[in-house]
Formats: structure tokens, sequence, C-alpha cells
């Protein structure tokens, strides 16, 4: 059973620009969340996503978005990028929700 | 107050020993609780779920919950190099997210 895809693995943008990270769960899995893990703040709650239905989001601006398509993959999009936005961004997916997360390898986001 | 907070470290022990790791939690709403290991520069790997009362053992690793004192551990038998990584302890609040703790870094010494 293949995991959670996240791509790209890398990727650097200047200050100002935009950036759209791509999540494909496992088969089966509806849940989709994202968390950014930064050295200082450790893993953040960003968003969650359930049969394409945002159901909880995390206290973040509202520079970071997010959605999801019927086939449960899930896009999250960070708008005029800041030097605090780099991070490893994480998504995980769930069956439901409550039964633990496996988490993706991750996109490193480097703003410069 | 934080709302998972984990003993600080690093924590080290010899290999062979038993590796404590522990968690409190401020939701007392809380239903589940997870043990989640993130080796250096890789991503966080569920390693233990429990969500009732007691022990719960998976091989060398047993996660211990008693939700009245709000507590959520973990303990390492027979702790391995190949156990040194940071463990994060995580709590379900609504079922919709994982809030998580800041982690605790294992060293396991040869």
């Amino acid at each position: 059973k293949a995991g959670v895809t996240q791509t790209p693995r890398y990727l650097i943008k200047t200050r100002g620009q935009q950036v759209t990270l791509s999540c494909s769960p496992i088969s089966g899995h509806r849940s989709v969340s994202w968390y950014q893990q930064t050295p200082g703040q450790g893993l953040q709650f960003l968003f969650e996503y359930f049969s394409e239905t945002q159901r909880n989001k995390g206290n973040f601006p509202g520079r970071f978005s997010g959605r999801q398509f019927s086939n449960s993959r899930s896009e999250m999009n960070v708008s005029t990028l800041e030097l605090g936005d780099s991070a490893l961004y994480l998504c995980a997916s769930s069956p439901e929700g409550q039964y633990g997360y496996t988490f993706g390898s991750g996109t490193r986001l480097t703003v410069v | 107050q934080k709302e998972v907070e984990q003993n600080s470290g690093p924590l080290s022990v010899p290999e062979g020993a038993i590796a404590s790791l522990n968690c409190t939690y401020s939701d007392r709403g809380s239903q589940s609780f997870f043990w989640y290991r993130q080796y250096s520069g890789k991503s966080p790997e569920l390693i233990m779920f429990i969500y009732s009362n007691g022990d719960k053992e998976d091989g060398r690793f047993t996660a211990q919950l008693n939700k009245a004192s709000q507590y959520v551990s973990l303990l390492i038998r027979d702790s391995q190099p190949s156990d040194s990584a940071t463990y994060l302890c995580a709590v379900n609040p609504n079922q919709m997210q994982l809030t998580f703790g800041s982690g605790t870094q294992l060293t396991v010494l040869p």
C-alpha cells in the first residue's frame, strides 16, 4: 500500500512569491491534514480536510490556505511568502481522523 | 500553559535499559493519544496509540494512560541505539487534528 506522497520534496522561493504544495493520501483515507514544523515552534496544525470540506483550521494567517479534491488529494497554498514561512510542511492522512495520522515525507520550503 | 507538555530532554540511556518518556495534556476532553518517533531529517512515524486508561503493550513499547491525571507515558524496554530519535507525544482533542508536544530527544548509548 503506497504511503502519503508529498511533492515537491524541496522548494526555494523568494519573499513575496506564492507556493503550492501537493499531497496524495493513502488510498481510502478521507481525512487529510497539514502541519508546519520549525525548530522553534515544533509541529503546528494548519488545517484539516475531510471529504473536500475544511473541518478545522489552526492559528495561521489567511495567507495559508488549502483545499481537497474529490479523490482526497490535497493542496496547500501560501501567498506572499515571508522568511518566517521557511519550514518543513507535512501532510498526514487518516481514515477518519481519530485513528492517528500517517505522515508524508514532507516538503522543505526555504524562503530567501 | 502549553496544551501538551513533554519532559525536557535530552534523555540518554544505556543500551538495554528502559527509557521512560512522559507527557501531560491540558484538554480533559481528549480521547485519543499518540506517540510518534521522528528521526533526524525524517517525518514523524506513528509507533503507539492509546484510548483507554491503563497500559498498552506492543513489542518493546508500552504506552500508559491516566486520564484522571491527564498523563501519558511511553516505556521502551531493552533500548537499542536505533531507538535514538525524538519522541513526540500527540493528543487528538477533537478528532480533527493532532496537538503535539515539543518532543523529547532520546539517545541510546552503546
